[in-house]
C-alpha cells in the first residue's frame, strides 16, 4: 500500500494564478481532510470528506474548493492564489472520523 | 466555533525526566481525543488516543488522561528520551465530524 499520496511536493505560484493540490490514498477509507500548516497556528482545517459525495467546510474554507467523486482521491482547488495561502498542506485519511488519520507527506506551497 | 487549546507551547526536558502537555476543548459533544508526533519535514502520525468513555489510557511510556466534565486531557510521557523529541499536536473530534488541532508542542529532550 502507498498510503496516502500528495502531488506536487514543492509548487510557487503567482498572486492570482489557480492550482489543484491532489490527494489520494489507496486504504479504502471513508474520511479525508485538508489541513494547512503554519507556524504557530499548528494543522487548520480546511475542508473534509465524509464519504464519496460529501464535503463539508472547516475551520479555514475561504479561497479553497474540494470535491470528492471517488473514495480514493480528494483534490483541493485553489481558485486565485493569494499570498496568505502560503502554507504546508496536509491529506489525511481515516477510516472515520474517530480512528486514526494517515497523514501525506505534505505539499509546501509559496505564492509570490 | 469549535476550539482546542494546547500549553506549553515549548518544552524543555532533561533525558529520563517526565513531560505533560494539556489540552482544553470547546465543544462539549467532543468524544475522540488524538495525539499526533510530527518530526521535521514529515507528516504528523498517531502515537495514542482516548475516547470519551474512558478516563485513562497508557501504552507503554505514554499515557493520555481525560477529564470530561472540565473538558480537558493531557499527554505524559515518562522516561524521555532524545528521539521523542519533535512537535506534539492534541486534537478532538468535535460535532459533525470534524477534527480540530491544538496549535502544538515542540518538545526537546536534552541530552
Amino acid at each position: 500500500n502507498a498510503g496516502v499520496t500528495q502531488t506536487p511536493k514543492f509548487q510557487v505560484l503567482k498572486t492570482g494564478q489557480s492550482m489543484t493540490l491532489q490527494c489520494a490514498q489507496d486504504m479504502n477509507h471513508e474520511y479525508m481532510s485538508w489541513y494547512r500548516q503554519d507556524p504557530g497556528m499548528g494543522l487548520r482545517l480546511i475542508h473534509y470528506s465524509v464519504g464519496a459525495g460529501i464535503t463539508d467546510q472547516g475551520e479555514v474554507p475561504n479561497g479553497y474548493n474540494v470535491s470528492r467523486s471517488t473514495t480514493e482521491d480528494f483534490p483541493l482547488r485553489l481558485l486565485s492564489a493569494a499570498p496568505s495561502q502560503t502554507s504546508v498542506y496536509f491529506c489525511a485519511s481515516s477510516s472515520s472520523s474517530v480512528t486514526e488519520q494517515f497523514f501525506g507527506p505534505g505539499t509546501r506551497l509559496t505564492v509570490l | 466555533g469549535e476550539n482546542v487549546e494546547q500549553h506549553p507551547s515549548t518544552l524543555s526536558v532533561q533525558e529520563g525526566d517526565s513531560a505533560v502537555i494539556k489540552c482544553t476543548y470547546s465543544d462539549s459533544a467532543s468524544n475522540y481525543f488524538p495525539w499526533y508526533k510530527q518530526e521535521l519535514g514529515k507528516g504528523p502520525q498517531l502515537i495514542i488516543d482516548i475516547r470519551s468513555n474512558v478516563g485513562e489510557k497508557k501504552d507503554q511510556r505514554i499515557a493520555v488522561t481525560l477529564n470530561k466534565t472540565a473538558k480537558h486531557f493531557s499527554l505524559h510521557i515518562t522516561e524521555t528520551q532524545p528521539e521523542d523529541s519533535a512537535v506534539y499536536f492534541c486534537a478532538a473530534r468535535t460535532s459533525y465530524d470534524k477534527v480540530i488541532f491544538g496549535p502544538g508542542t515542540s518538545l526537546s529532550v536534552i541530552p
